[in-house]
Order: structure tokens, then sequence, then C-alpha cells
């Protein structure tokens, strides 16, 4: 199994600042995807990133909003930009874990914008 | 597109109760199917899958089949316990060939067990 670890795990941030959550995996793995869980709310795909490439975004999400970075094939940082309220949620970040199609998730990174 | 749908919560049972929590889903060719499991102030684990039709998922005395004729993945456990209490989820993985990550969850489901 991967071991997924993310930073910051909490966070109270002020509405107009952005913010860099990091996600490290003990392995190498060709792509790692970031999610989005709001208040009470099931877990939405923010984008993908694979190494080397630019990420992929799902409908609803932007790059100016949600800029990616996979400099590596075991780390990747998500920055949420320009928070406002509405972005307070749990960020979590999950990779592929190579065999019979598992899917792993780090423990999250609750953010609480004021 | 691609949809999970889970029975409407909360679910409450007294402690050594049979649980169901029903899954069905909506989705073109042959997905793969999980239960994760995110218990108070944590991040979201595996619970159990099943990658085709037919295969029990089974953990933790948690068990789901896969059932393509009736596009249904249904919880079960035949005795949970107060350390049961979380909130579960249903998802699927359609999108087959390298991109395994890409889950459609369904709503979760808060299952609170009393003693």
């Amino acid at each position: 199994s991967a071991v997924i670890s993310q930073k910051p795990s909490r966070d109270i941030c002020q509405r107009g600042t952005s913010l860099t959550i990091q996600c490290q995996v003990d392995s190498q793995v060709t792509m790692m995807f970031w999610y989005r869980q709001q208040p009470g709310q099931s877990l939405t795909l923010i984008a993908t990133a694979n190494q080397g490439s630019e990420a992929t975004y799902e409908s609803g999400f932007v790059i100016d909003k949600f800029p990616i970075s996979r400099p590596n094939l075991t780390f990747s940082t998500l920055t949420v930009s320009n928070m406002s309220p509405e972005d307070s949620s749990i960020y979590l970040c999950s990779v592929d874990g190579g065999s019979g199609n598992t899917i792993y998730f780090g423990e999250g990174s609750w953010l609480t914008v004021v | 597109g691609d949809s999970v749908t889970q029975m409407e919560g909360p679910v409450t049972l007294s402690e050594e109760a049979f649980l169901t929590i029903n899954c069905t889903y909506t989705a073109t060719g042959y997905p793969s199917l999980f239960w994760y499991v995110q218990y108070p102030g944590e991040g979201l684990q595996l619970l159990l899958k099943a990658t085709k039709a037919d295969d029990k998922g089974s953990n933790k005395g948690f068990e789901a089949t896969y059932r393509k004729e009736t596009t249904s993945f249904h919880l079960e456990k035949g005795s949970v316990q107060v350390s049961d209490s979380a909130v579960y989820f249903c998802a699927l993985n359609n999108a087959g060939g390298t991109s395994y990550g890409k889950l459609t969850f369904g709503q979760g489901t808060i299952l609170t067990v009393h003693p």
C-alpha cells in the first residue's frame, strides 16, 4: 500500500490569501489526484497531476484558482488561491496504488477560511 | 455521465445489529467499485473493493458484492460495533486505461452505532 503524507493537516486562513498544500508519497507513482470535500458533502475531483506535464482539471475547476505542481514522481502541491469562505473544505491527495486498481488517500488538509 | 447513489442517511443502529447501506451506480462499461470509510476527524480509508461482476469485496467484517444485473454494490455487516461509527462512501472508477484514480463518489452515509 502507498503511504501519503499531507501538509498542513489543518489551517485557518484569511480570505484573499493563498495556501499551498503538499502531498508526499512513499513510492513513485505516475498519477496523483486532488479532491475537495466541502463540509457535509461528498468528494469531488479537482484535477489529475502527471509528472512532467500540465495538470488536467475537471469541469468547474481552473488553474488560476487551483494551480498544481508535480515536480517528481513522489510529490505534488495544490495551491488554493485568493481564498474565500466557500473554499473552506478538506483537500485530499490520492494516488493509484498500481496493483489491482486500488486508490489510496492522504489524511487530508482541513482548511477554514475566515 | 457516471453517478453513484447511496441510501439516505443518517443510519442509527444498536451494537450487534445487522447493517446494510445501499449503493447503486450508473456507468457505461465495467467500472470498479469501492467502499471508503471516513472516521471522525480522519481522512478517507479504503474499506473494500470489487473489480468485476460477481466479485465480493470483504474487510473487517464488511462485505459487498458487485451485482451488474442490478448495478448495485450494497455494503453489509452482520454485527456492527460502536467503533464502526463513521461516514461510508460508495465510489466507482470507470476511467479504465491508465487512469484508475478518477473516482466518482456517492453522497456518503453517516452511520452511528450506540452501545
